[in-house]
């Protein structure tokens, strides 16, 4: 079967770094989107990896290994405004995204 | 209007009812989707449609139709929906399946409870 596995939730410190782990078992892989929503909204595109390696965006950056299955979203300088649920995804070798249940970032001042 | 827009933001309907749900997109897009979202749970995919083709349809009860009369419009119609099927229904569109990175930009969706 197929399988995104990210933590439930996570809570952080105003200012701080923080890494947001994401592993997956997939039928094929062709590529690892992040996306951010916030409470009662629509989910917004982060970020995109297809080869292995980091992609910075400013204050965020996705990291990829695909012979691990494994990628982060690394957020630095946290702001309250970040406190959100960040969502893994997976397109597979029909293209279709498949999710992770997300992981909920609370951040304390 | 620009991005995805959704209409109703929220439903309540009844087991017996009968609803749809309208989505339409203001980004020249090829793609659109039809996403269910239940709390702590992935996003399930329902139906894709790609150059107003269905491409997709993940096992969804025949209580959920769709219909894409264009490459800019997405409708769910609903009928004998379940208490179960009570959820945030999202609708996503992007440029064209198997291009690029071919993100997908979300509606804000619609809040459905069914009593």
């Amino acid at each position: 079967g197929q399988n995104i596995d990210q933590p439930t939730e996570m809570t952080a410190t105003e200012g701080a770094i923080v890494q947001i782990n994401c592993t997956y078992q997939t039928s094929g892989f062709n590529g690892l989107f992040w996306y951010q929503q916030h409470a009662g909204e629509a989910p917004t595109f982060l970020s995109y990896n297809v080869l292995d390696g980091l992609e910075e965006k400013g204050r965020f950056s996705s990291f990829l290994s695909r012979s691990k299955g494994y990628s982060y979203l690394l957020l630095k300088e946290l702001q309250m405004k970040d406190s959100a649920s960040y969502l893994c995804a997976v397109r597979d070798s029909n293209y279709q995204l498949i999710w992770g249940a997300g992981t909920k970032l609370i951040i304390k001042p | 209007e620009t991005g995805v827009t959704q209409t109703p933001r929220h439903l309540v309907m009844g087991m017996t009812n009968k609803k749809s749900l309208k989505c339409e997109q203001h980004l020249g897009h090829n793609a659109m989707y039809w996403y269910k979202q239940s709390a702590k749970k992935p996003l399930e995919l329902m139906f894709v449609y790609n150059f107003k083709e269905q491409t997709e349809n993940n096992s969804v009860p025949s209580r959920f139709s769709p219909e894409c009369p264009n490459s800019s419009h997405l409708f769910l119609h609903l009928h004998t929906l379940q208490p179960e099927d009570s959820a945030l229904y999202l609708c996503a569109s992007s440029p064209e399946i198997g291009t690029g990175s071919d993100e997908q930009y979300f509606g804000p969706g619609t809040r459905l409870t069914v009593t």
